[in-house]
């Protein structure tokens, strides 16, 4: 079973400028999920999918990061403009169904540096 | 008080060595508790889950959960070289709509 893909794997840019990546989830995964990792920390999730309806997306910071899922599969998070503070990876991760007993498997990231 | 809390590490221990990795936590509601092992460069990958109190033997892997103390601790048995990863506590709510909370992770080195 092929896992979940993300591109670009590694990303450097200037504030200000604009950048997107994009994450394709295993096969028949309902769920979809961002999250943003900051060196030394745990991922914090951005915003979470069901089919490509939004159901959380409480922590994203709207005014420059932006996410969609238009067909319920594959997703794209843009930020617009970029801060020296969003270099971090930002994971994107798919299960099968909502809630803590569906497990979510991770894709290897985009390491974005912001300069 | 952070919801979660992990001492970042690193810890280095010998190959073959026991490792103790302990986690605390603030919300007394946590009812499944996860951890994830990322190796370096890699996302977090599903480790072991326990769903209340107790222990869960899986391998050389032990998970344990004190509810009563907010406290979850990971043991490895055995430890090898491959071991080497940093492991993330995960509680969680238990209920459809909650969003996993990750503890900043511990950085293991098991030297051979």
């Amino acid at each position: 079973e092929a896992g979940v893909a993300q591109s670009p794997r590694y990303k450097i840019i200037e504030k200000r400028q604009s950048v997107a990546f994009w994450c394709n989830p295993i096969s028949g995964h309902a769920t979809l999920y961002w999250y943003q990792q900051i060196l030394g920390q745990g991922p914090k999730l951005l915003i979470q999918f069901q089919n490509n309806g939004v159901v959380d997306d409480s922590q994203l910071p709207k005014d420059r990061f932006s996410a969609e899922r238009l067909k319920g599969v594959d997703s794209t998070l843009k930020i617009q403009p970029a801060k020296l503070e969003d270099s971090a990876v930002y994971l994107c991760a798919s299960s099968l169904g909502q809630g803590a007993s569906y497990e979510q498997y991770f894709g290897p990231g985009t390491r974005l540096t912001v300069t | 008080q952070k919801e979660v809390e992990q001492d970042p590490g690193p810890l280095s221990v010998p190959e073959g060595a026991i490792v103790s990795l302990n986690c605390t936590y603030s919300n007394s509601a946590f009812q499944y508790f996860m951890w994830y092992r990322q190796y370096s460069r890699k996302g977090p990958e599903l480790l072991m889950y326990t769903y209340s109190s107790g222990n869960k033997e899986d391998g050389r892997f032990t998970a344990q959960v004190d509810k009563s103390s907010k406290y979850i601790s990971l043991f490895i048995r055995d430890s090898q070289p491959s071991d080497s990863a940093t492991y993330l506590c995960a509680p969680d709510l238990a209920n459809r709509d909650d969003k996993i909370i990750f503890g900043k992770g511990t950085r293991l080195h098991i030297l051979p």
